[in-house]
């Protein structure tokens, strides 16, 4: 069936520097995309949207970047800091509000 | 706004029994709540769709029978495993869909982790 997919599952990076995750996805219909941020033994936390109609929103340090040519989505981090060490998910909103979530990025912050 | 909260936290059980886990948002209604299971190092894996007055609906492989859903008010959806046996331990996660906050964003529970002995 089809699934957001997720290019690499873990991503070290230093604090300060920016952080990007990457996501793929498979069904082009998706007009509906969210990211997640899950810390350890807690519930998804919501991040940031973006409608097929936009290929950027911005957030408060957070950039959401989708290319619906290639099915591609991206969440960019700026000034990683120790706190935004966690695991990140790209979800697609599927039919009857469903979502489909990808496999998770599991970011790590290097003081 | 959009909070939603989860009950208990944290439940320790033995093979055999049944297990209710609440969800509830606090400061919306939801007449749609999901049910998500995830177990280590995984994704989340919808389980079902709660709707309020409605039956449940399952995803494909889900059983009905062993994982009732009851969605008795436009604020809370209850979900029990019956007779839980180990491989039912895992994190169960609720969401609910605000459609009032002019969103299709899904907000999600802080879990429950179920182990079962």
């Amino acid at each position: 069936g089809e699934n957001v997919g997720l290019h690499l599952p873990t991503l070290s990076v230093q604090e300060g520097d920016n952080s990007i995750i990457n996501c793929a996805y498979s069904n082009s219909a998706s007009d509906y995309f969210i990211w997640y941020k899950q810390e350890s033994g807690k519930g998804p936390q919501f991040i940031i949207d973006i409608r097929s109609n936009m290929d950027k929103r911005q957030g408060q340090r957070v950039t959401v970047l989708l290319n619906k040519t290639v099915k591609h989505l991206s969440l960019q981090i700026a000034a990683t800091q120790p706190g935004d060490s966690a695991v990140y998910f790209c979800a697609e909103n599927m039919a009857d509000y469903k979502l489909s979530f990808g496999a998770g990025t599991t970011v790590t912050v290097r003081a | 706004g959009a909070v939603v909260s989860q009950h208990p936290s944290r439940v320790i059980c033995k093979s055999g029994t049944s297990v209710k886990i609440e969800c509830r948002s606090l400061d919306f209604q939801a007449t749609t709540m999901f049910w998500y299971r995830q177990f280590p190092k995984q994704s989340l894996m919808l389980m079902a769709t709660s709707n309020e007055g409605s039956k449940a609906t399952y995803e494909q492989g889900v059983e009905k029978d062993k994982f009732l859903i009851n969605h008795a008010s436009l604020t809370l959806s209850t979900l029990t495993v019956t007779s839980a046996h180990p491989e039912d331990s895992s994190f169960y996660i609720c969401s609910a869909r605000a459609p009032s906050l002019s969103t299709d964003t899904q907000y999600f529970g802080p879990g429950t982790r179920l182990t079962v002995l």
